[in-house]
């Protein structure tokens, strides 16, 4: 079994539509990561998570929000699909608890198409 | 501000040659350096790391990097290419202060290997 699943893996939806991506962990990592992947420009990280009770944006996260539910569970929502939001999207999960630097284990990725 | 450059989005070589990707960062201190690869319908895995110590890094399936830190690079290699290492293949850096664990990915480069 997969140590980090996404839900659905594509998803094709129309412009102005909510939608929620999920992430789900077998690992008994603390920290989650939302990325999306665009082609020519690498993974920019959306949001990030320490814990439960700990959310931080990243770089992009106009247009997105998070909901960690348990440690194991972590959920991007589109608010109001538009077209440039059409991209690949991974989460990811690491365990501080070694110390720095932390491997990120990635999930297979959600294809969104917004028409 | 940390950046990260990979030079050349797609590179194609022939089975048994010499496999070189390149990736240059930009930080005021040294980073973490890490290399991802991306099979096709897959997460990302990663392949190696550099933290301190050792400037050559060895990882799975053969492939290698050096950290070079007066030419601020991390360049991937492997002496002779499969053509199993067809691949997207991304380099990235996360920051040594804070423990954020984020990071920062280049471009990504797409290895094409030709029979």
């Amino acid at each position: 079994d997969a140590d980090v699943t996404q839900t659905p893996r594509n998803r094709i939806t129309k412009t102005g539509k909510r939608i929620m991506l999920e992430c789900s962990q077998t690992k008994g990592h603390d920290r989650m990561y939302w990325y999306r992947q665009d082609p020519g420009l690498g993974l920019r990280l959306i949001y990030y998570s320490f814990d439960v009770k700990d959310i931080n944006k990243g770089e992009i996260s106009d247009g997105y929000s998070v909901s960690r539910q348990a440690q194991a569970k972590f959920s991007l929502s589109l608010e109001s699909a538009i077209p440039n939001q059409t991209a690949l999207y991974f989460c990811a999960t690491s365990d501080p608890s070694g110390g720095p630097p932390n491997e990120q284990f990635f999930g297979p990725g959600t294809r969104l198409t917004v028409l | 501000a940390q950046s990260v450059t990979q030079l050349g989005s797609h590179v194609s070589v022939s089975e048994g040659a010499l496999v070189l990707l390149r990736c240059n960062y930009s930080s005021s201190v040294p980073p973490y350096l890490f290399w991802y690869v991306q099979y096709p319908n897959q997460g990302l895995q990663l392949l190696l790391k550099y933290t301190t110590g050792a400037t050559l890094v060895k990882g799975i399936n053969g492939f290698e990097a050096e950290f070079k830190k007066s030419e601020t690079s991390f360049h991937l290699t492997k002496p002779s290419a499969h053509m199993s290492d067809a691949a997207e293949y991304f380099c990235a850096v996360s920051s040594v202060s804070g423990n954020t664990g984020k990071l920062i990915f280049g471009q990504g480069t797409t290895l094409q290997v030709k029979p």
